[in-house]
């Protein structure tokens, strides 16, 4: 079955620079998500989409912006890139409607160095 | 607000000995409860869930979990671990109808011992 597809798996940038992660969630998922890992840490939430509108806001710096289009895929832009940007990011996806509690999948991440 | 603790940061365990992985979550509205766990260098894995019915709640790779509303608690077990447990596992909660987002706890670290 189709997973979650992250990219790129790995990413390394300067100070300053800017980074842009892509997520292709499972076909037919609705929502998409985006979480932020921290070495060592849980993932926390950043930001989610609905039907290609923003849906939920959590602990996104102003300094990243994300958007899902047409086709469903999510794209995480991140400026000025700090050094404690380094992180796991992952994308989920589920599946949402008139029922909640729907299972959200998880890709496999993106590694993010800043140096 | 809902929150989740991991009441373990680690649990070394040795194989084929049982385990249990404590959880406590807050609250103020009905919660949906999930059991991830992520192997060395790799994405979050769902275990298992609680939506709704049966408190016991079967997941794969021989684990359960069972829910208890009195004690805000979902602690996950498993009767005879493998050494290819070794991974962290997280707990985490959403609000449901407030929106599907996860709420993580901090995650244990189970290291299972040949």
């Amino acid at each position: 079955a189709a997973g979650v597809i992250q990219s790129p798996r790995h990413l390394i940038k300067e100070k300053r620079e800017t980074a842009t992660l892509k997520c292709y969630p499972i076909p037919r998922h609705d929502t998409v998500y985006w979480y932020q890992q921290g070495p060592g840490q849980d993932p926390q939430f950043l930001i989610s989409f609905y039907e290609k509108m923003q849906s939920d806001k959590g602990s996104i710096p102003d300094r990243f912006s994300a958007q899902q289009f047409s086709d469903y895929h999510s794209e995480l832009n991140m400026s000025s890139l700090e050094l404690g940007d380094s992180a796991l990011y992952f994308c989920a996806s589920s599946l949402e409607g008139v029922f909640s509690g729907n299972t959200i999948y998880f890709g496999e991440g993106s590694w993010l160095t800043v140096v | 607000a809902q929150s989740v603790t991991q009441l373990d940061s680690q649990v070394p365990v040795f194989e084929e000995a049982p385990v249990e992985l404590r959880c406590n979550y807050s609250s103020s509205v009905s919660v949906y409860l999930f059991w991830y766990v992520q192997y060395p260098n790799q994405g979050l894995q769902l275990l298992l869930k609680y939506l709704s019915g049966s408190t016991l709640v079967k997941g794969i790779n021989g684990f359960e979990a069972e829910f208890n509303k009195s004690q805000t608690s979902f602690h996950l077990r498993k009767p005879s671990v493998h050494i290819s447990d070794t991974a962290e596992y997280f707990c985490a909660v959403s609000e449901g109808a407030a929106g599907n987002k996860l709420t993580f706890g901090g995650g244990t670290r189970v290291l299972v011992k040949p």
